[in-house]
């Protein structure tokens, strides 16, 4: 079956602009989970969805972050005023529960120049 | 808190030879403990698990570890590495213990494998 796929593959932006990153997850999965890896590093927990809600928020930087999972399925993480240091490799996993082991999508290389 | 240590950036090792990627965790419950590989511009592949039972879980591509309370270790073995093998190898933990906490990466062990 299809796994997790994340839009676009790269994204090049300036300083100071929005962007929207998509997430599609495995099919039923109800977990999704957003990470980002900057460049000699493990990815770094962001937000996790159980179902439509966010169950847990905490490694969102700060108040430019926001993610929506408004159907349970497809997961937009969103980036306001995007600053050079938000340059990394976004990536999105789903799980079918939290014990599950996590399934990840390619990632969305985000460059801020 | 619950954290991982990968204390070798780099693993060099012959082809045909056995192969260990090292893994240390703290957590102050129970452990969930898992290994993924990154190959190039690709997403993490999860490779294998511990949750409970047989400390020895073997998993994809030949894979195995080993779960060892008393050393909190949980490394990565193959017994006869492949060059297909070269690859950025994660190890994670969450603490079965404080709810639905995310995974914890380490920091990433380059495997490279010689000919």
């Amino acid at each position: 079956g299809a796994g997790v796929s994340q839009t676009p593959s790269n994204k090049v932006t300036e300083k100071g602009k929005y962007v929207e990153l998509r997430c599609d997850p495995i099919s039923g999965h109800t977990a999704l989970y957003w990470y980002r890896q900057s460049l000699g590093q493990g990815p770094e927990f962001l937000i996790y969805f159980q179902g439509t809600g966010a169950a847990d928020d905490s490694g969102l930087p700060n108040d430019r972050f926001f993610a929506v999972r408004p159907e349970g399925s497809v997961s937009t993480l969103k980036i306001q005023r995007t600053e050079r240091g938000d340059s990394a490799m976004y990536l999105c996993a789903s799980s079918l529960g939290i014990l599950g082991e996590q399934f990840f999508g390619p990632g969305t290389r985000l460059t801020v120049l | 808190a619950q954290s991982v240590a990968q204390p070798e950036d780099q693993v060099n090792v012959a082809e045909g030879n056995p192969l260990t990627v090292k893994c240390t965790y703290s957590v102050s419950g129970n452990p969930y403990l898992f290994w993924y590989v990154q190959y190039p511009n690709r997403g993490l592949q999860f490779l294998l698990k511990y949750i409970t039972g047989d400390n020895l879980v073997k998993g994809s591509y030949g894979f195995e570890a080993e779960f060892n309370k008393s050393q909190t270790s949980f490394h990565l073995k193959k017994p006869s590495a492949l060059v297909s093998d070269s690859a950025l190898y994660f190890c994670a933990v969450r603490d079965s213990n404080s709810g639905n906490t995310p995974l914890v990466f380490g920091k990433g062990t380059r495997l490279s494998v010689i000919a």
